[in-house]
């Protein structure tokens, strides 16, 4: 099956500082990867979608300035998280999808903490 | 019109028993929906989908069941298992676009 892996798995830094994580399609071509930020006991909450080579889309209420999304190749995405505060400690997750428009392949997920 | 609702929020069964998880949708352009299981402090991975032309899908003792008419579709887990112990999430999809998320549901097995 298709794997998806992100680095690192979990990170904690100081506030004010910025976090970088990737996301890596393994043995596929990665057209579309999505952004996922998940609360303790919650449902993941899109982020932004990005397309290689594109811009990324973001969903409404997420700061584009603060959650900086690159695709630059067909088999990795990062988030670069900017200014980082507590209140953005979370567990972030990506998603790969490769030739079937309906199959998304899940990352690890990475747990950012921001004391 | 966006939203997938899912229940029941937590589950606790006997090992051996059946695991029933229910979600209903409103947009009729949704045309594919699979089931995510979670482990804690792990990614979501794909367990079971279903396209809405047919009414039941089965792999193993995971049963998805359709009901196009009333917009729900359904999680069965047969002969639960400890090890099945995890959040389940179901999903709604149109073609191209965004995953919407059910709002999850924790799943107990008791040995």
């Amino acid at each position: 099956g298709a794997v998806v892996s992100q680095h690192p798995s979990r990170v904690i830094c100081k506030s004010g500082t910025s976090v970088k994580i990737e996301c890596r399609s393994l043995d596929f071509q990665a057209t579309t990867m999505f952004w996922y930020r998940q609360f303790p006991k919650q449902s993941l909450m899109l982020m932004a979608t990005s397309n290689e080579g594109s811009k990324a889309t973001y969903e409404q209420g997420v700061e584009k300035d603060k959650f900086l999304i690159n695709h630059a190749s067909l088999t990795l995405s990062t988030l670069t998280v900017t200014s980082a505060h507590p209140e953005d400690s979370s567990f972030y997750i990506c998603s790969a999808s490769g030739g079937s428009i309906h199959e998304q392949y899940f990352g690890p997920g990475t747990r950012l903490t921001v004391t | 019109q966006q939203q997938v609702k899912q229940s029941p929020q937590s589950l606790i069964v006997q090992k051996g028993g059946i695991s029933i998880i229910n979600c209903a949708y409103e947009n009729t352009a949704f045309d594919y929906f699979p089931w995510y299981q979670q482990f804690p402090g792990k990614g979501p991975a794909l367990l079971i989908a279903i396209r809405p032309d047919v009414s039941e899908k089965k792999e193993g003792r995971f049963t998805i069941s359709f009901n196009k008419s009333a917009k729900q579709f359904s999680l069965h887990i047969m002969d639960s298992q400890p090890g099945d112990s995890a959040t389940y999430f179901c999903a709604a999809q149109t073609s191209g676009s965004r995953l919407t998320f059910g709002e999850g549901t924790q799943l107990t097995v008791n040995p």
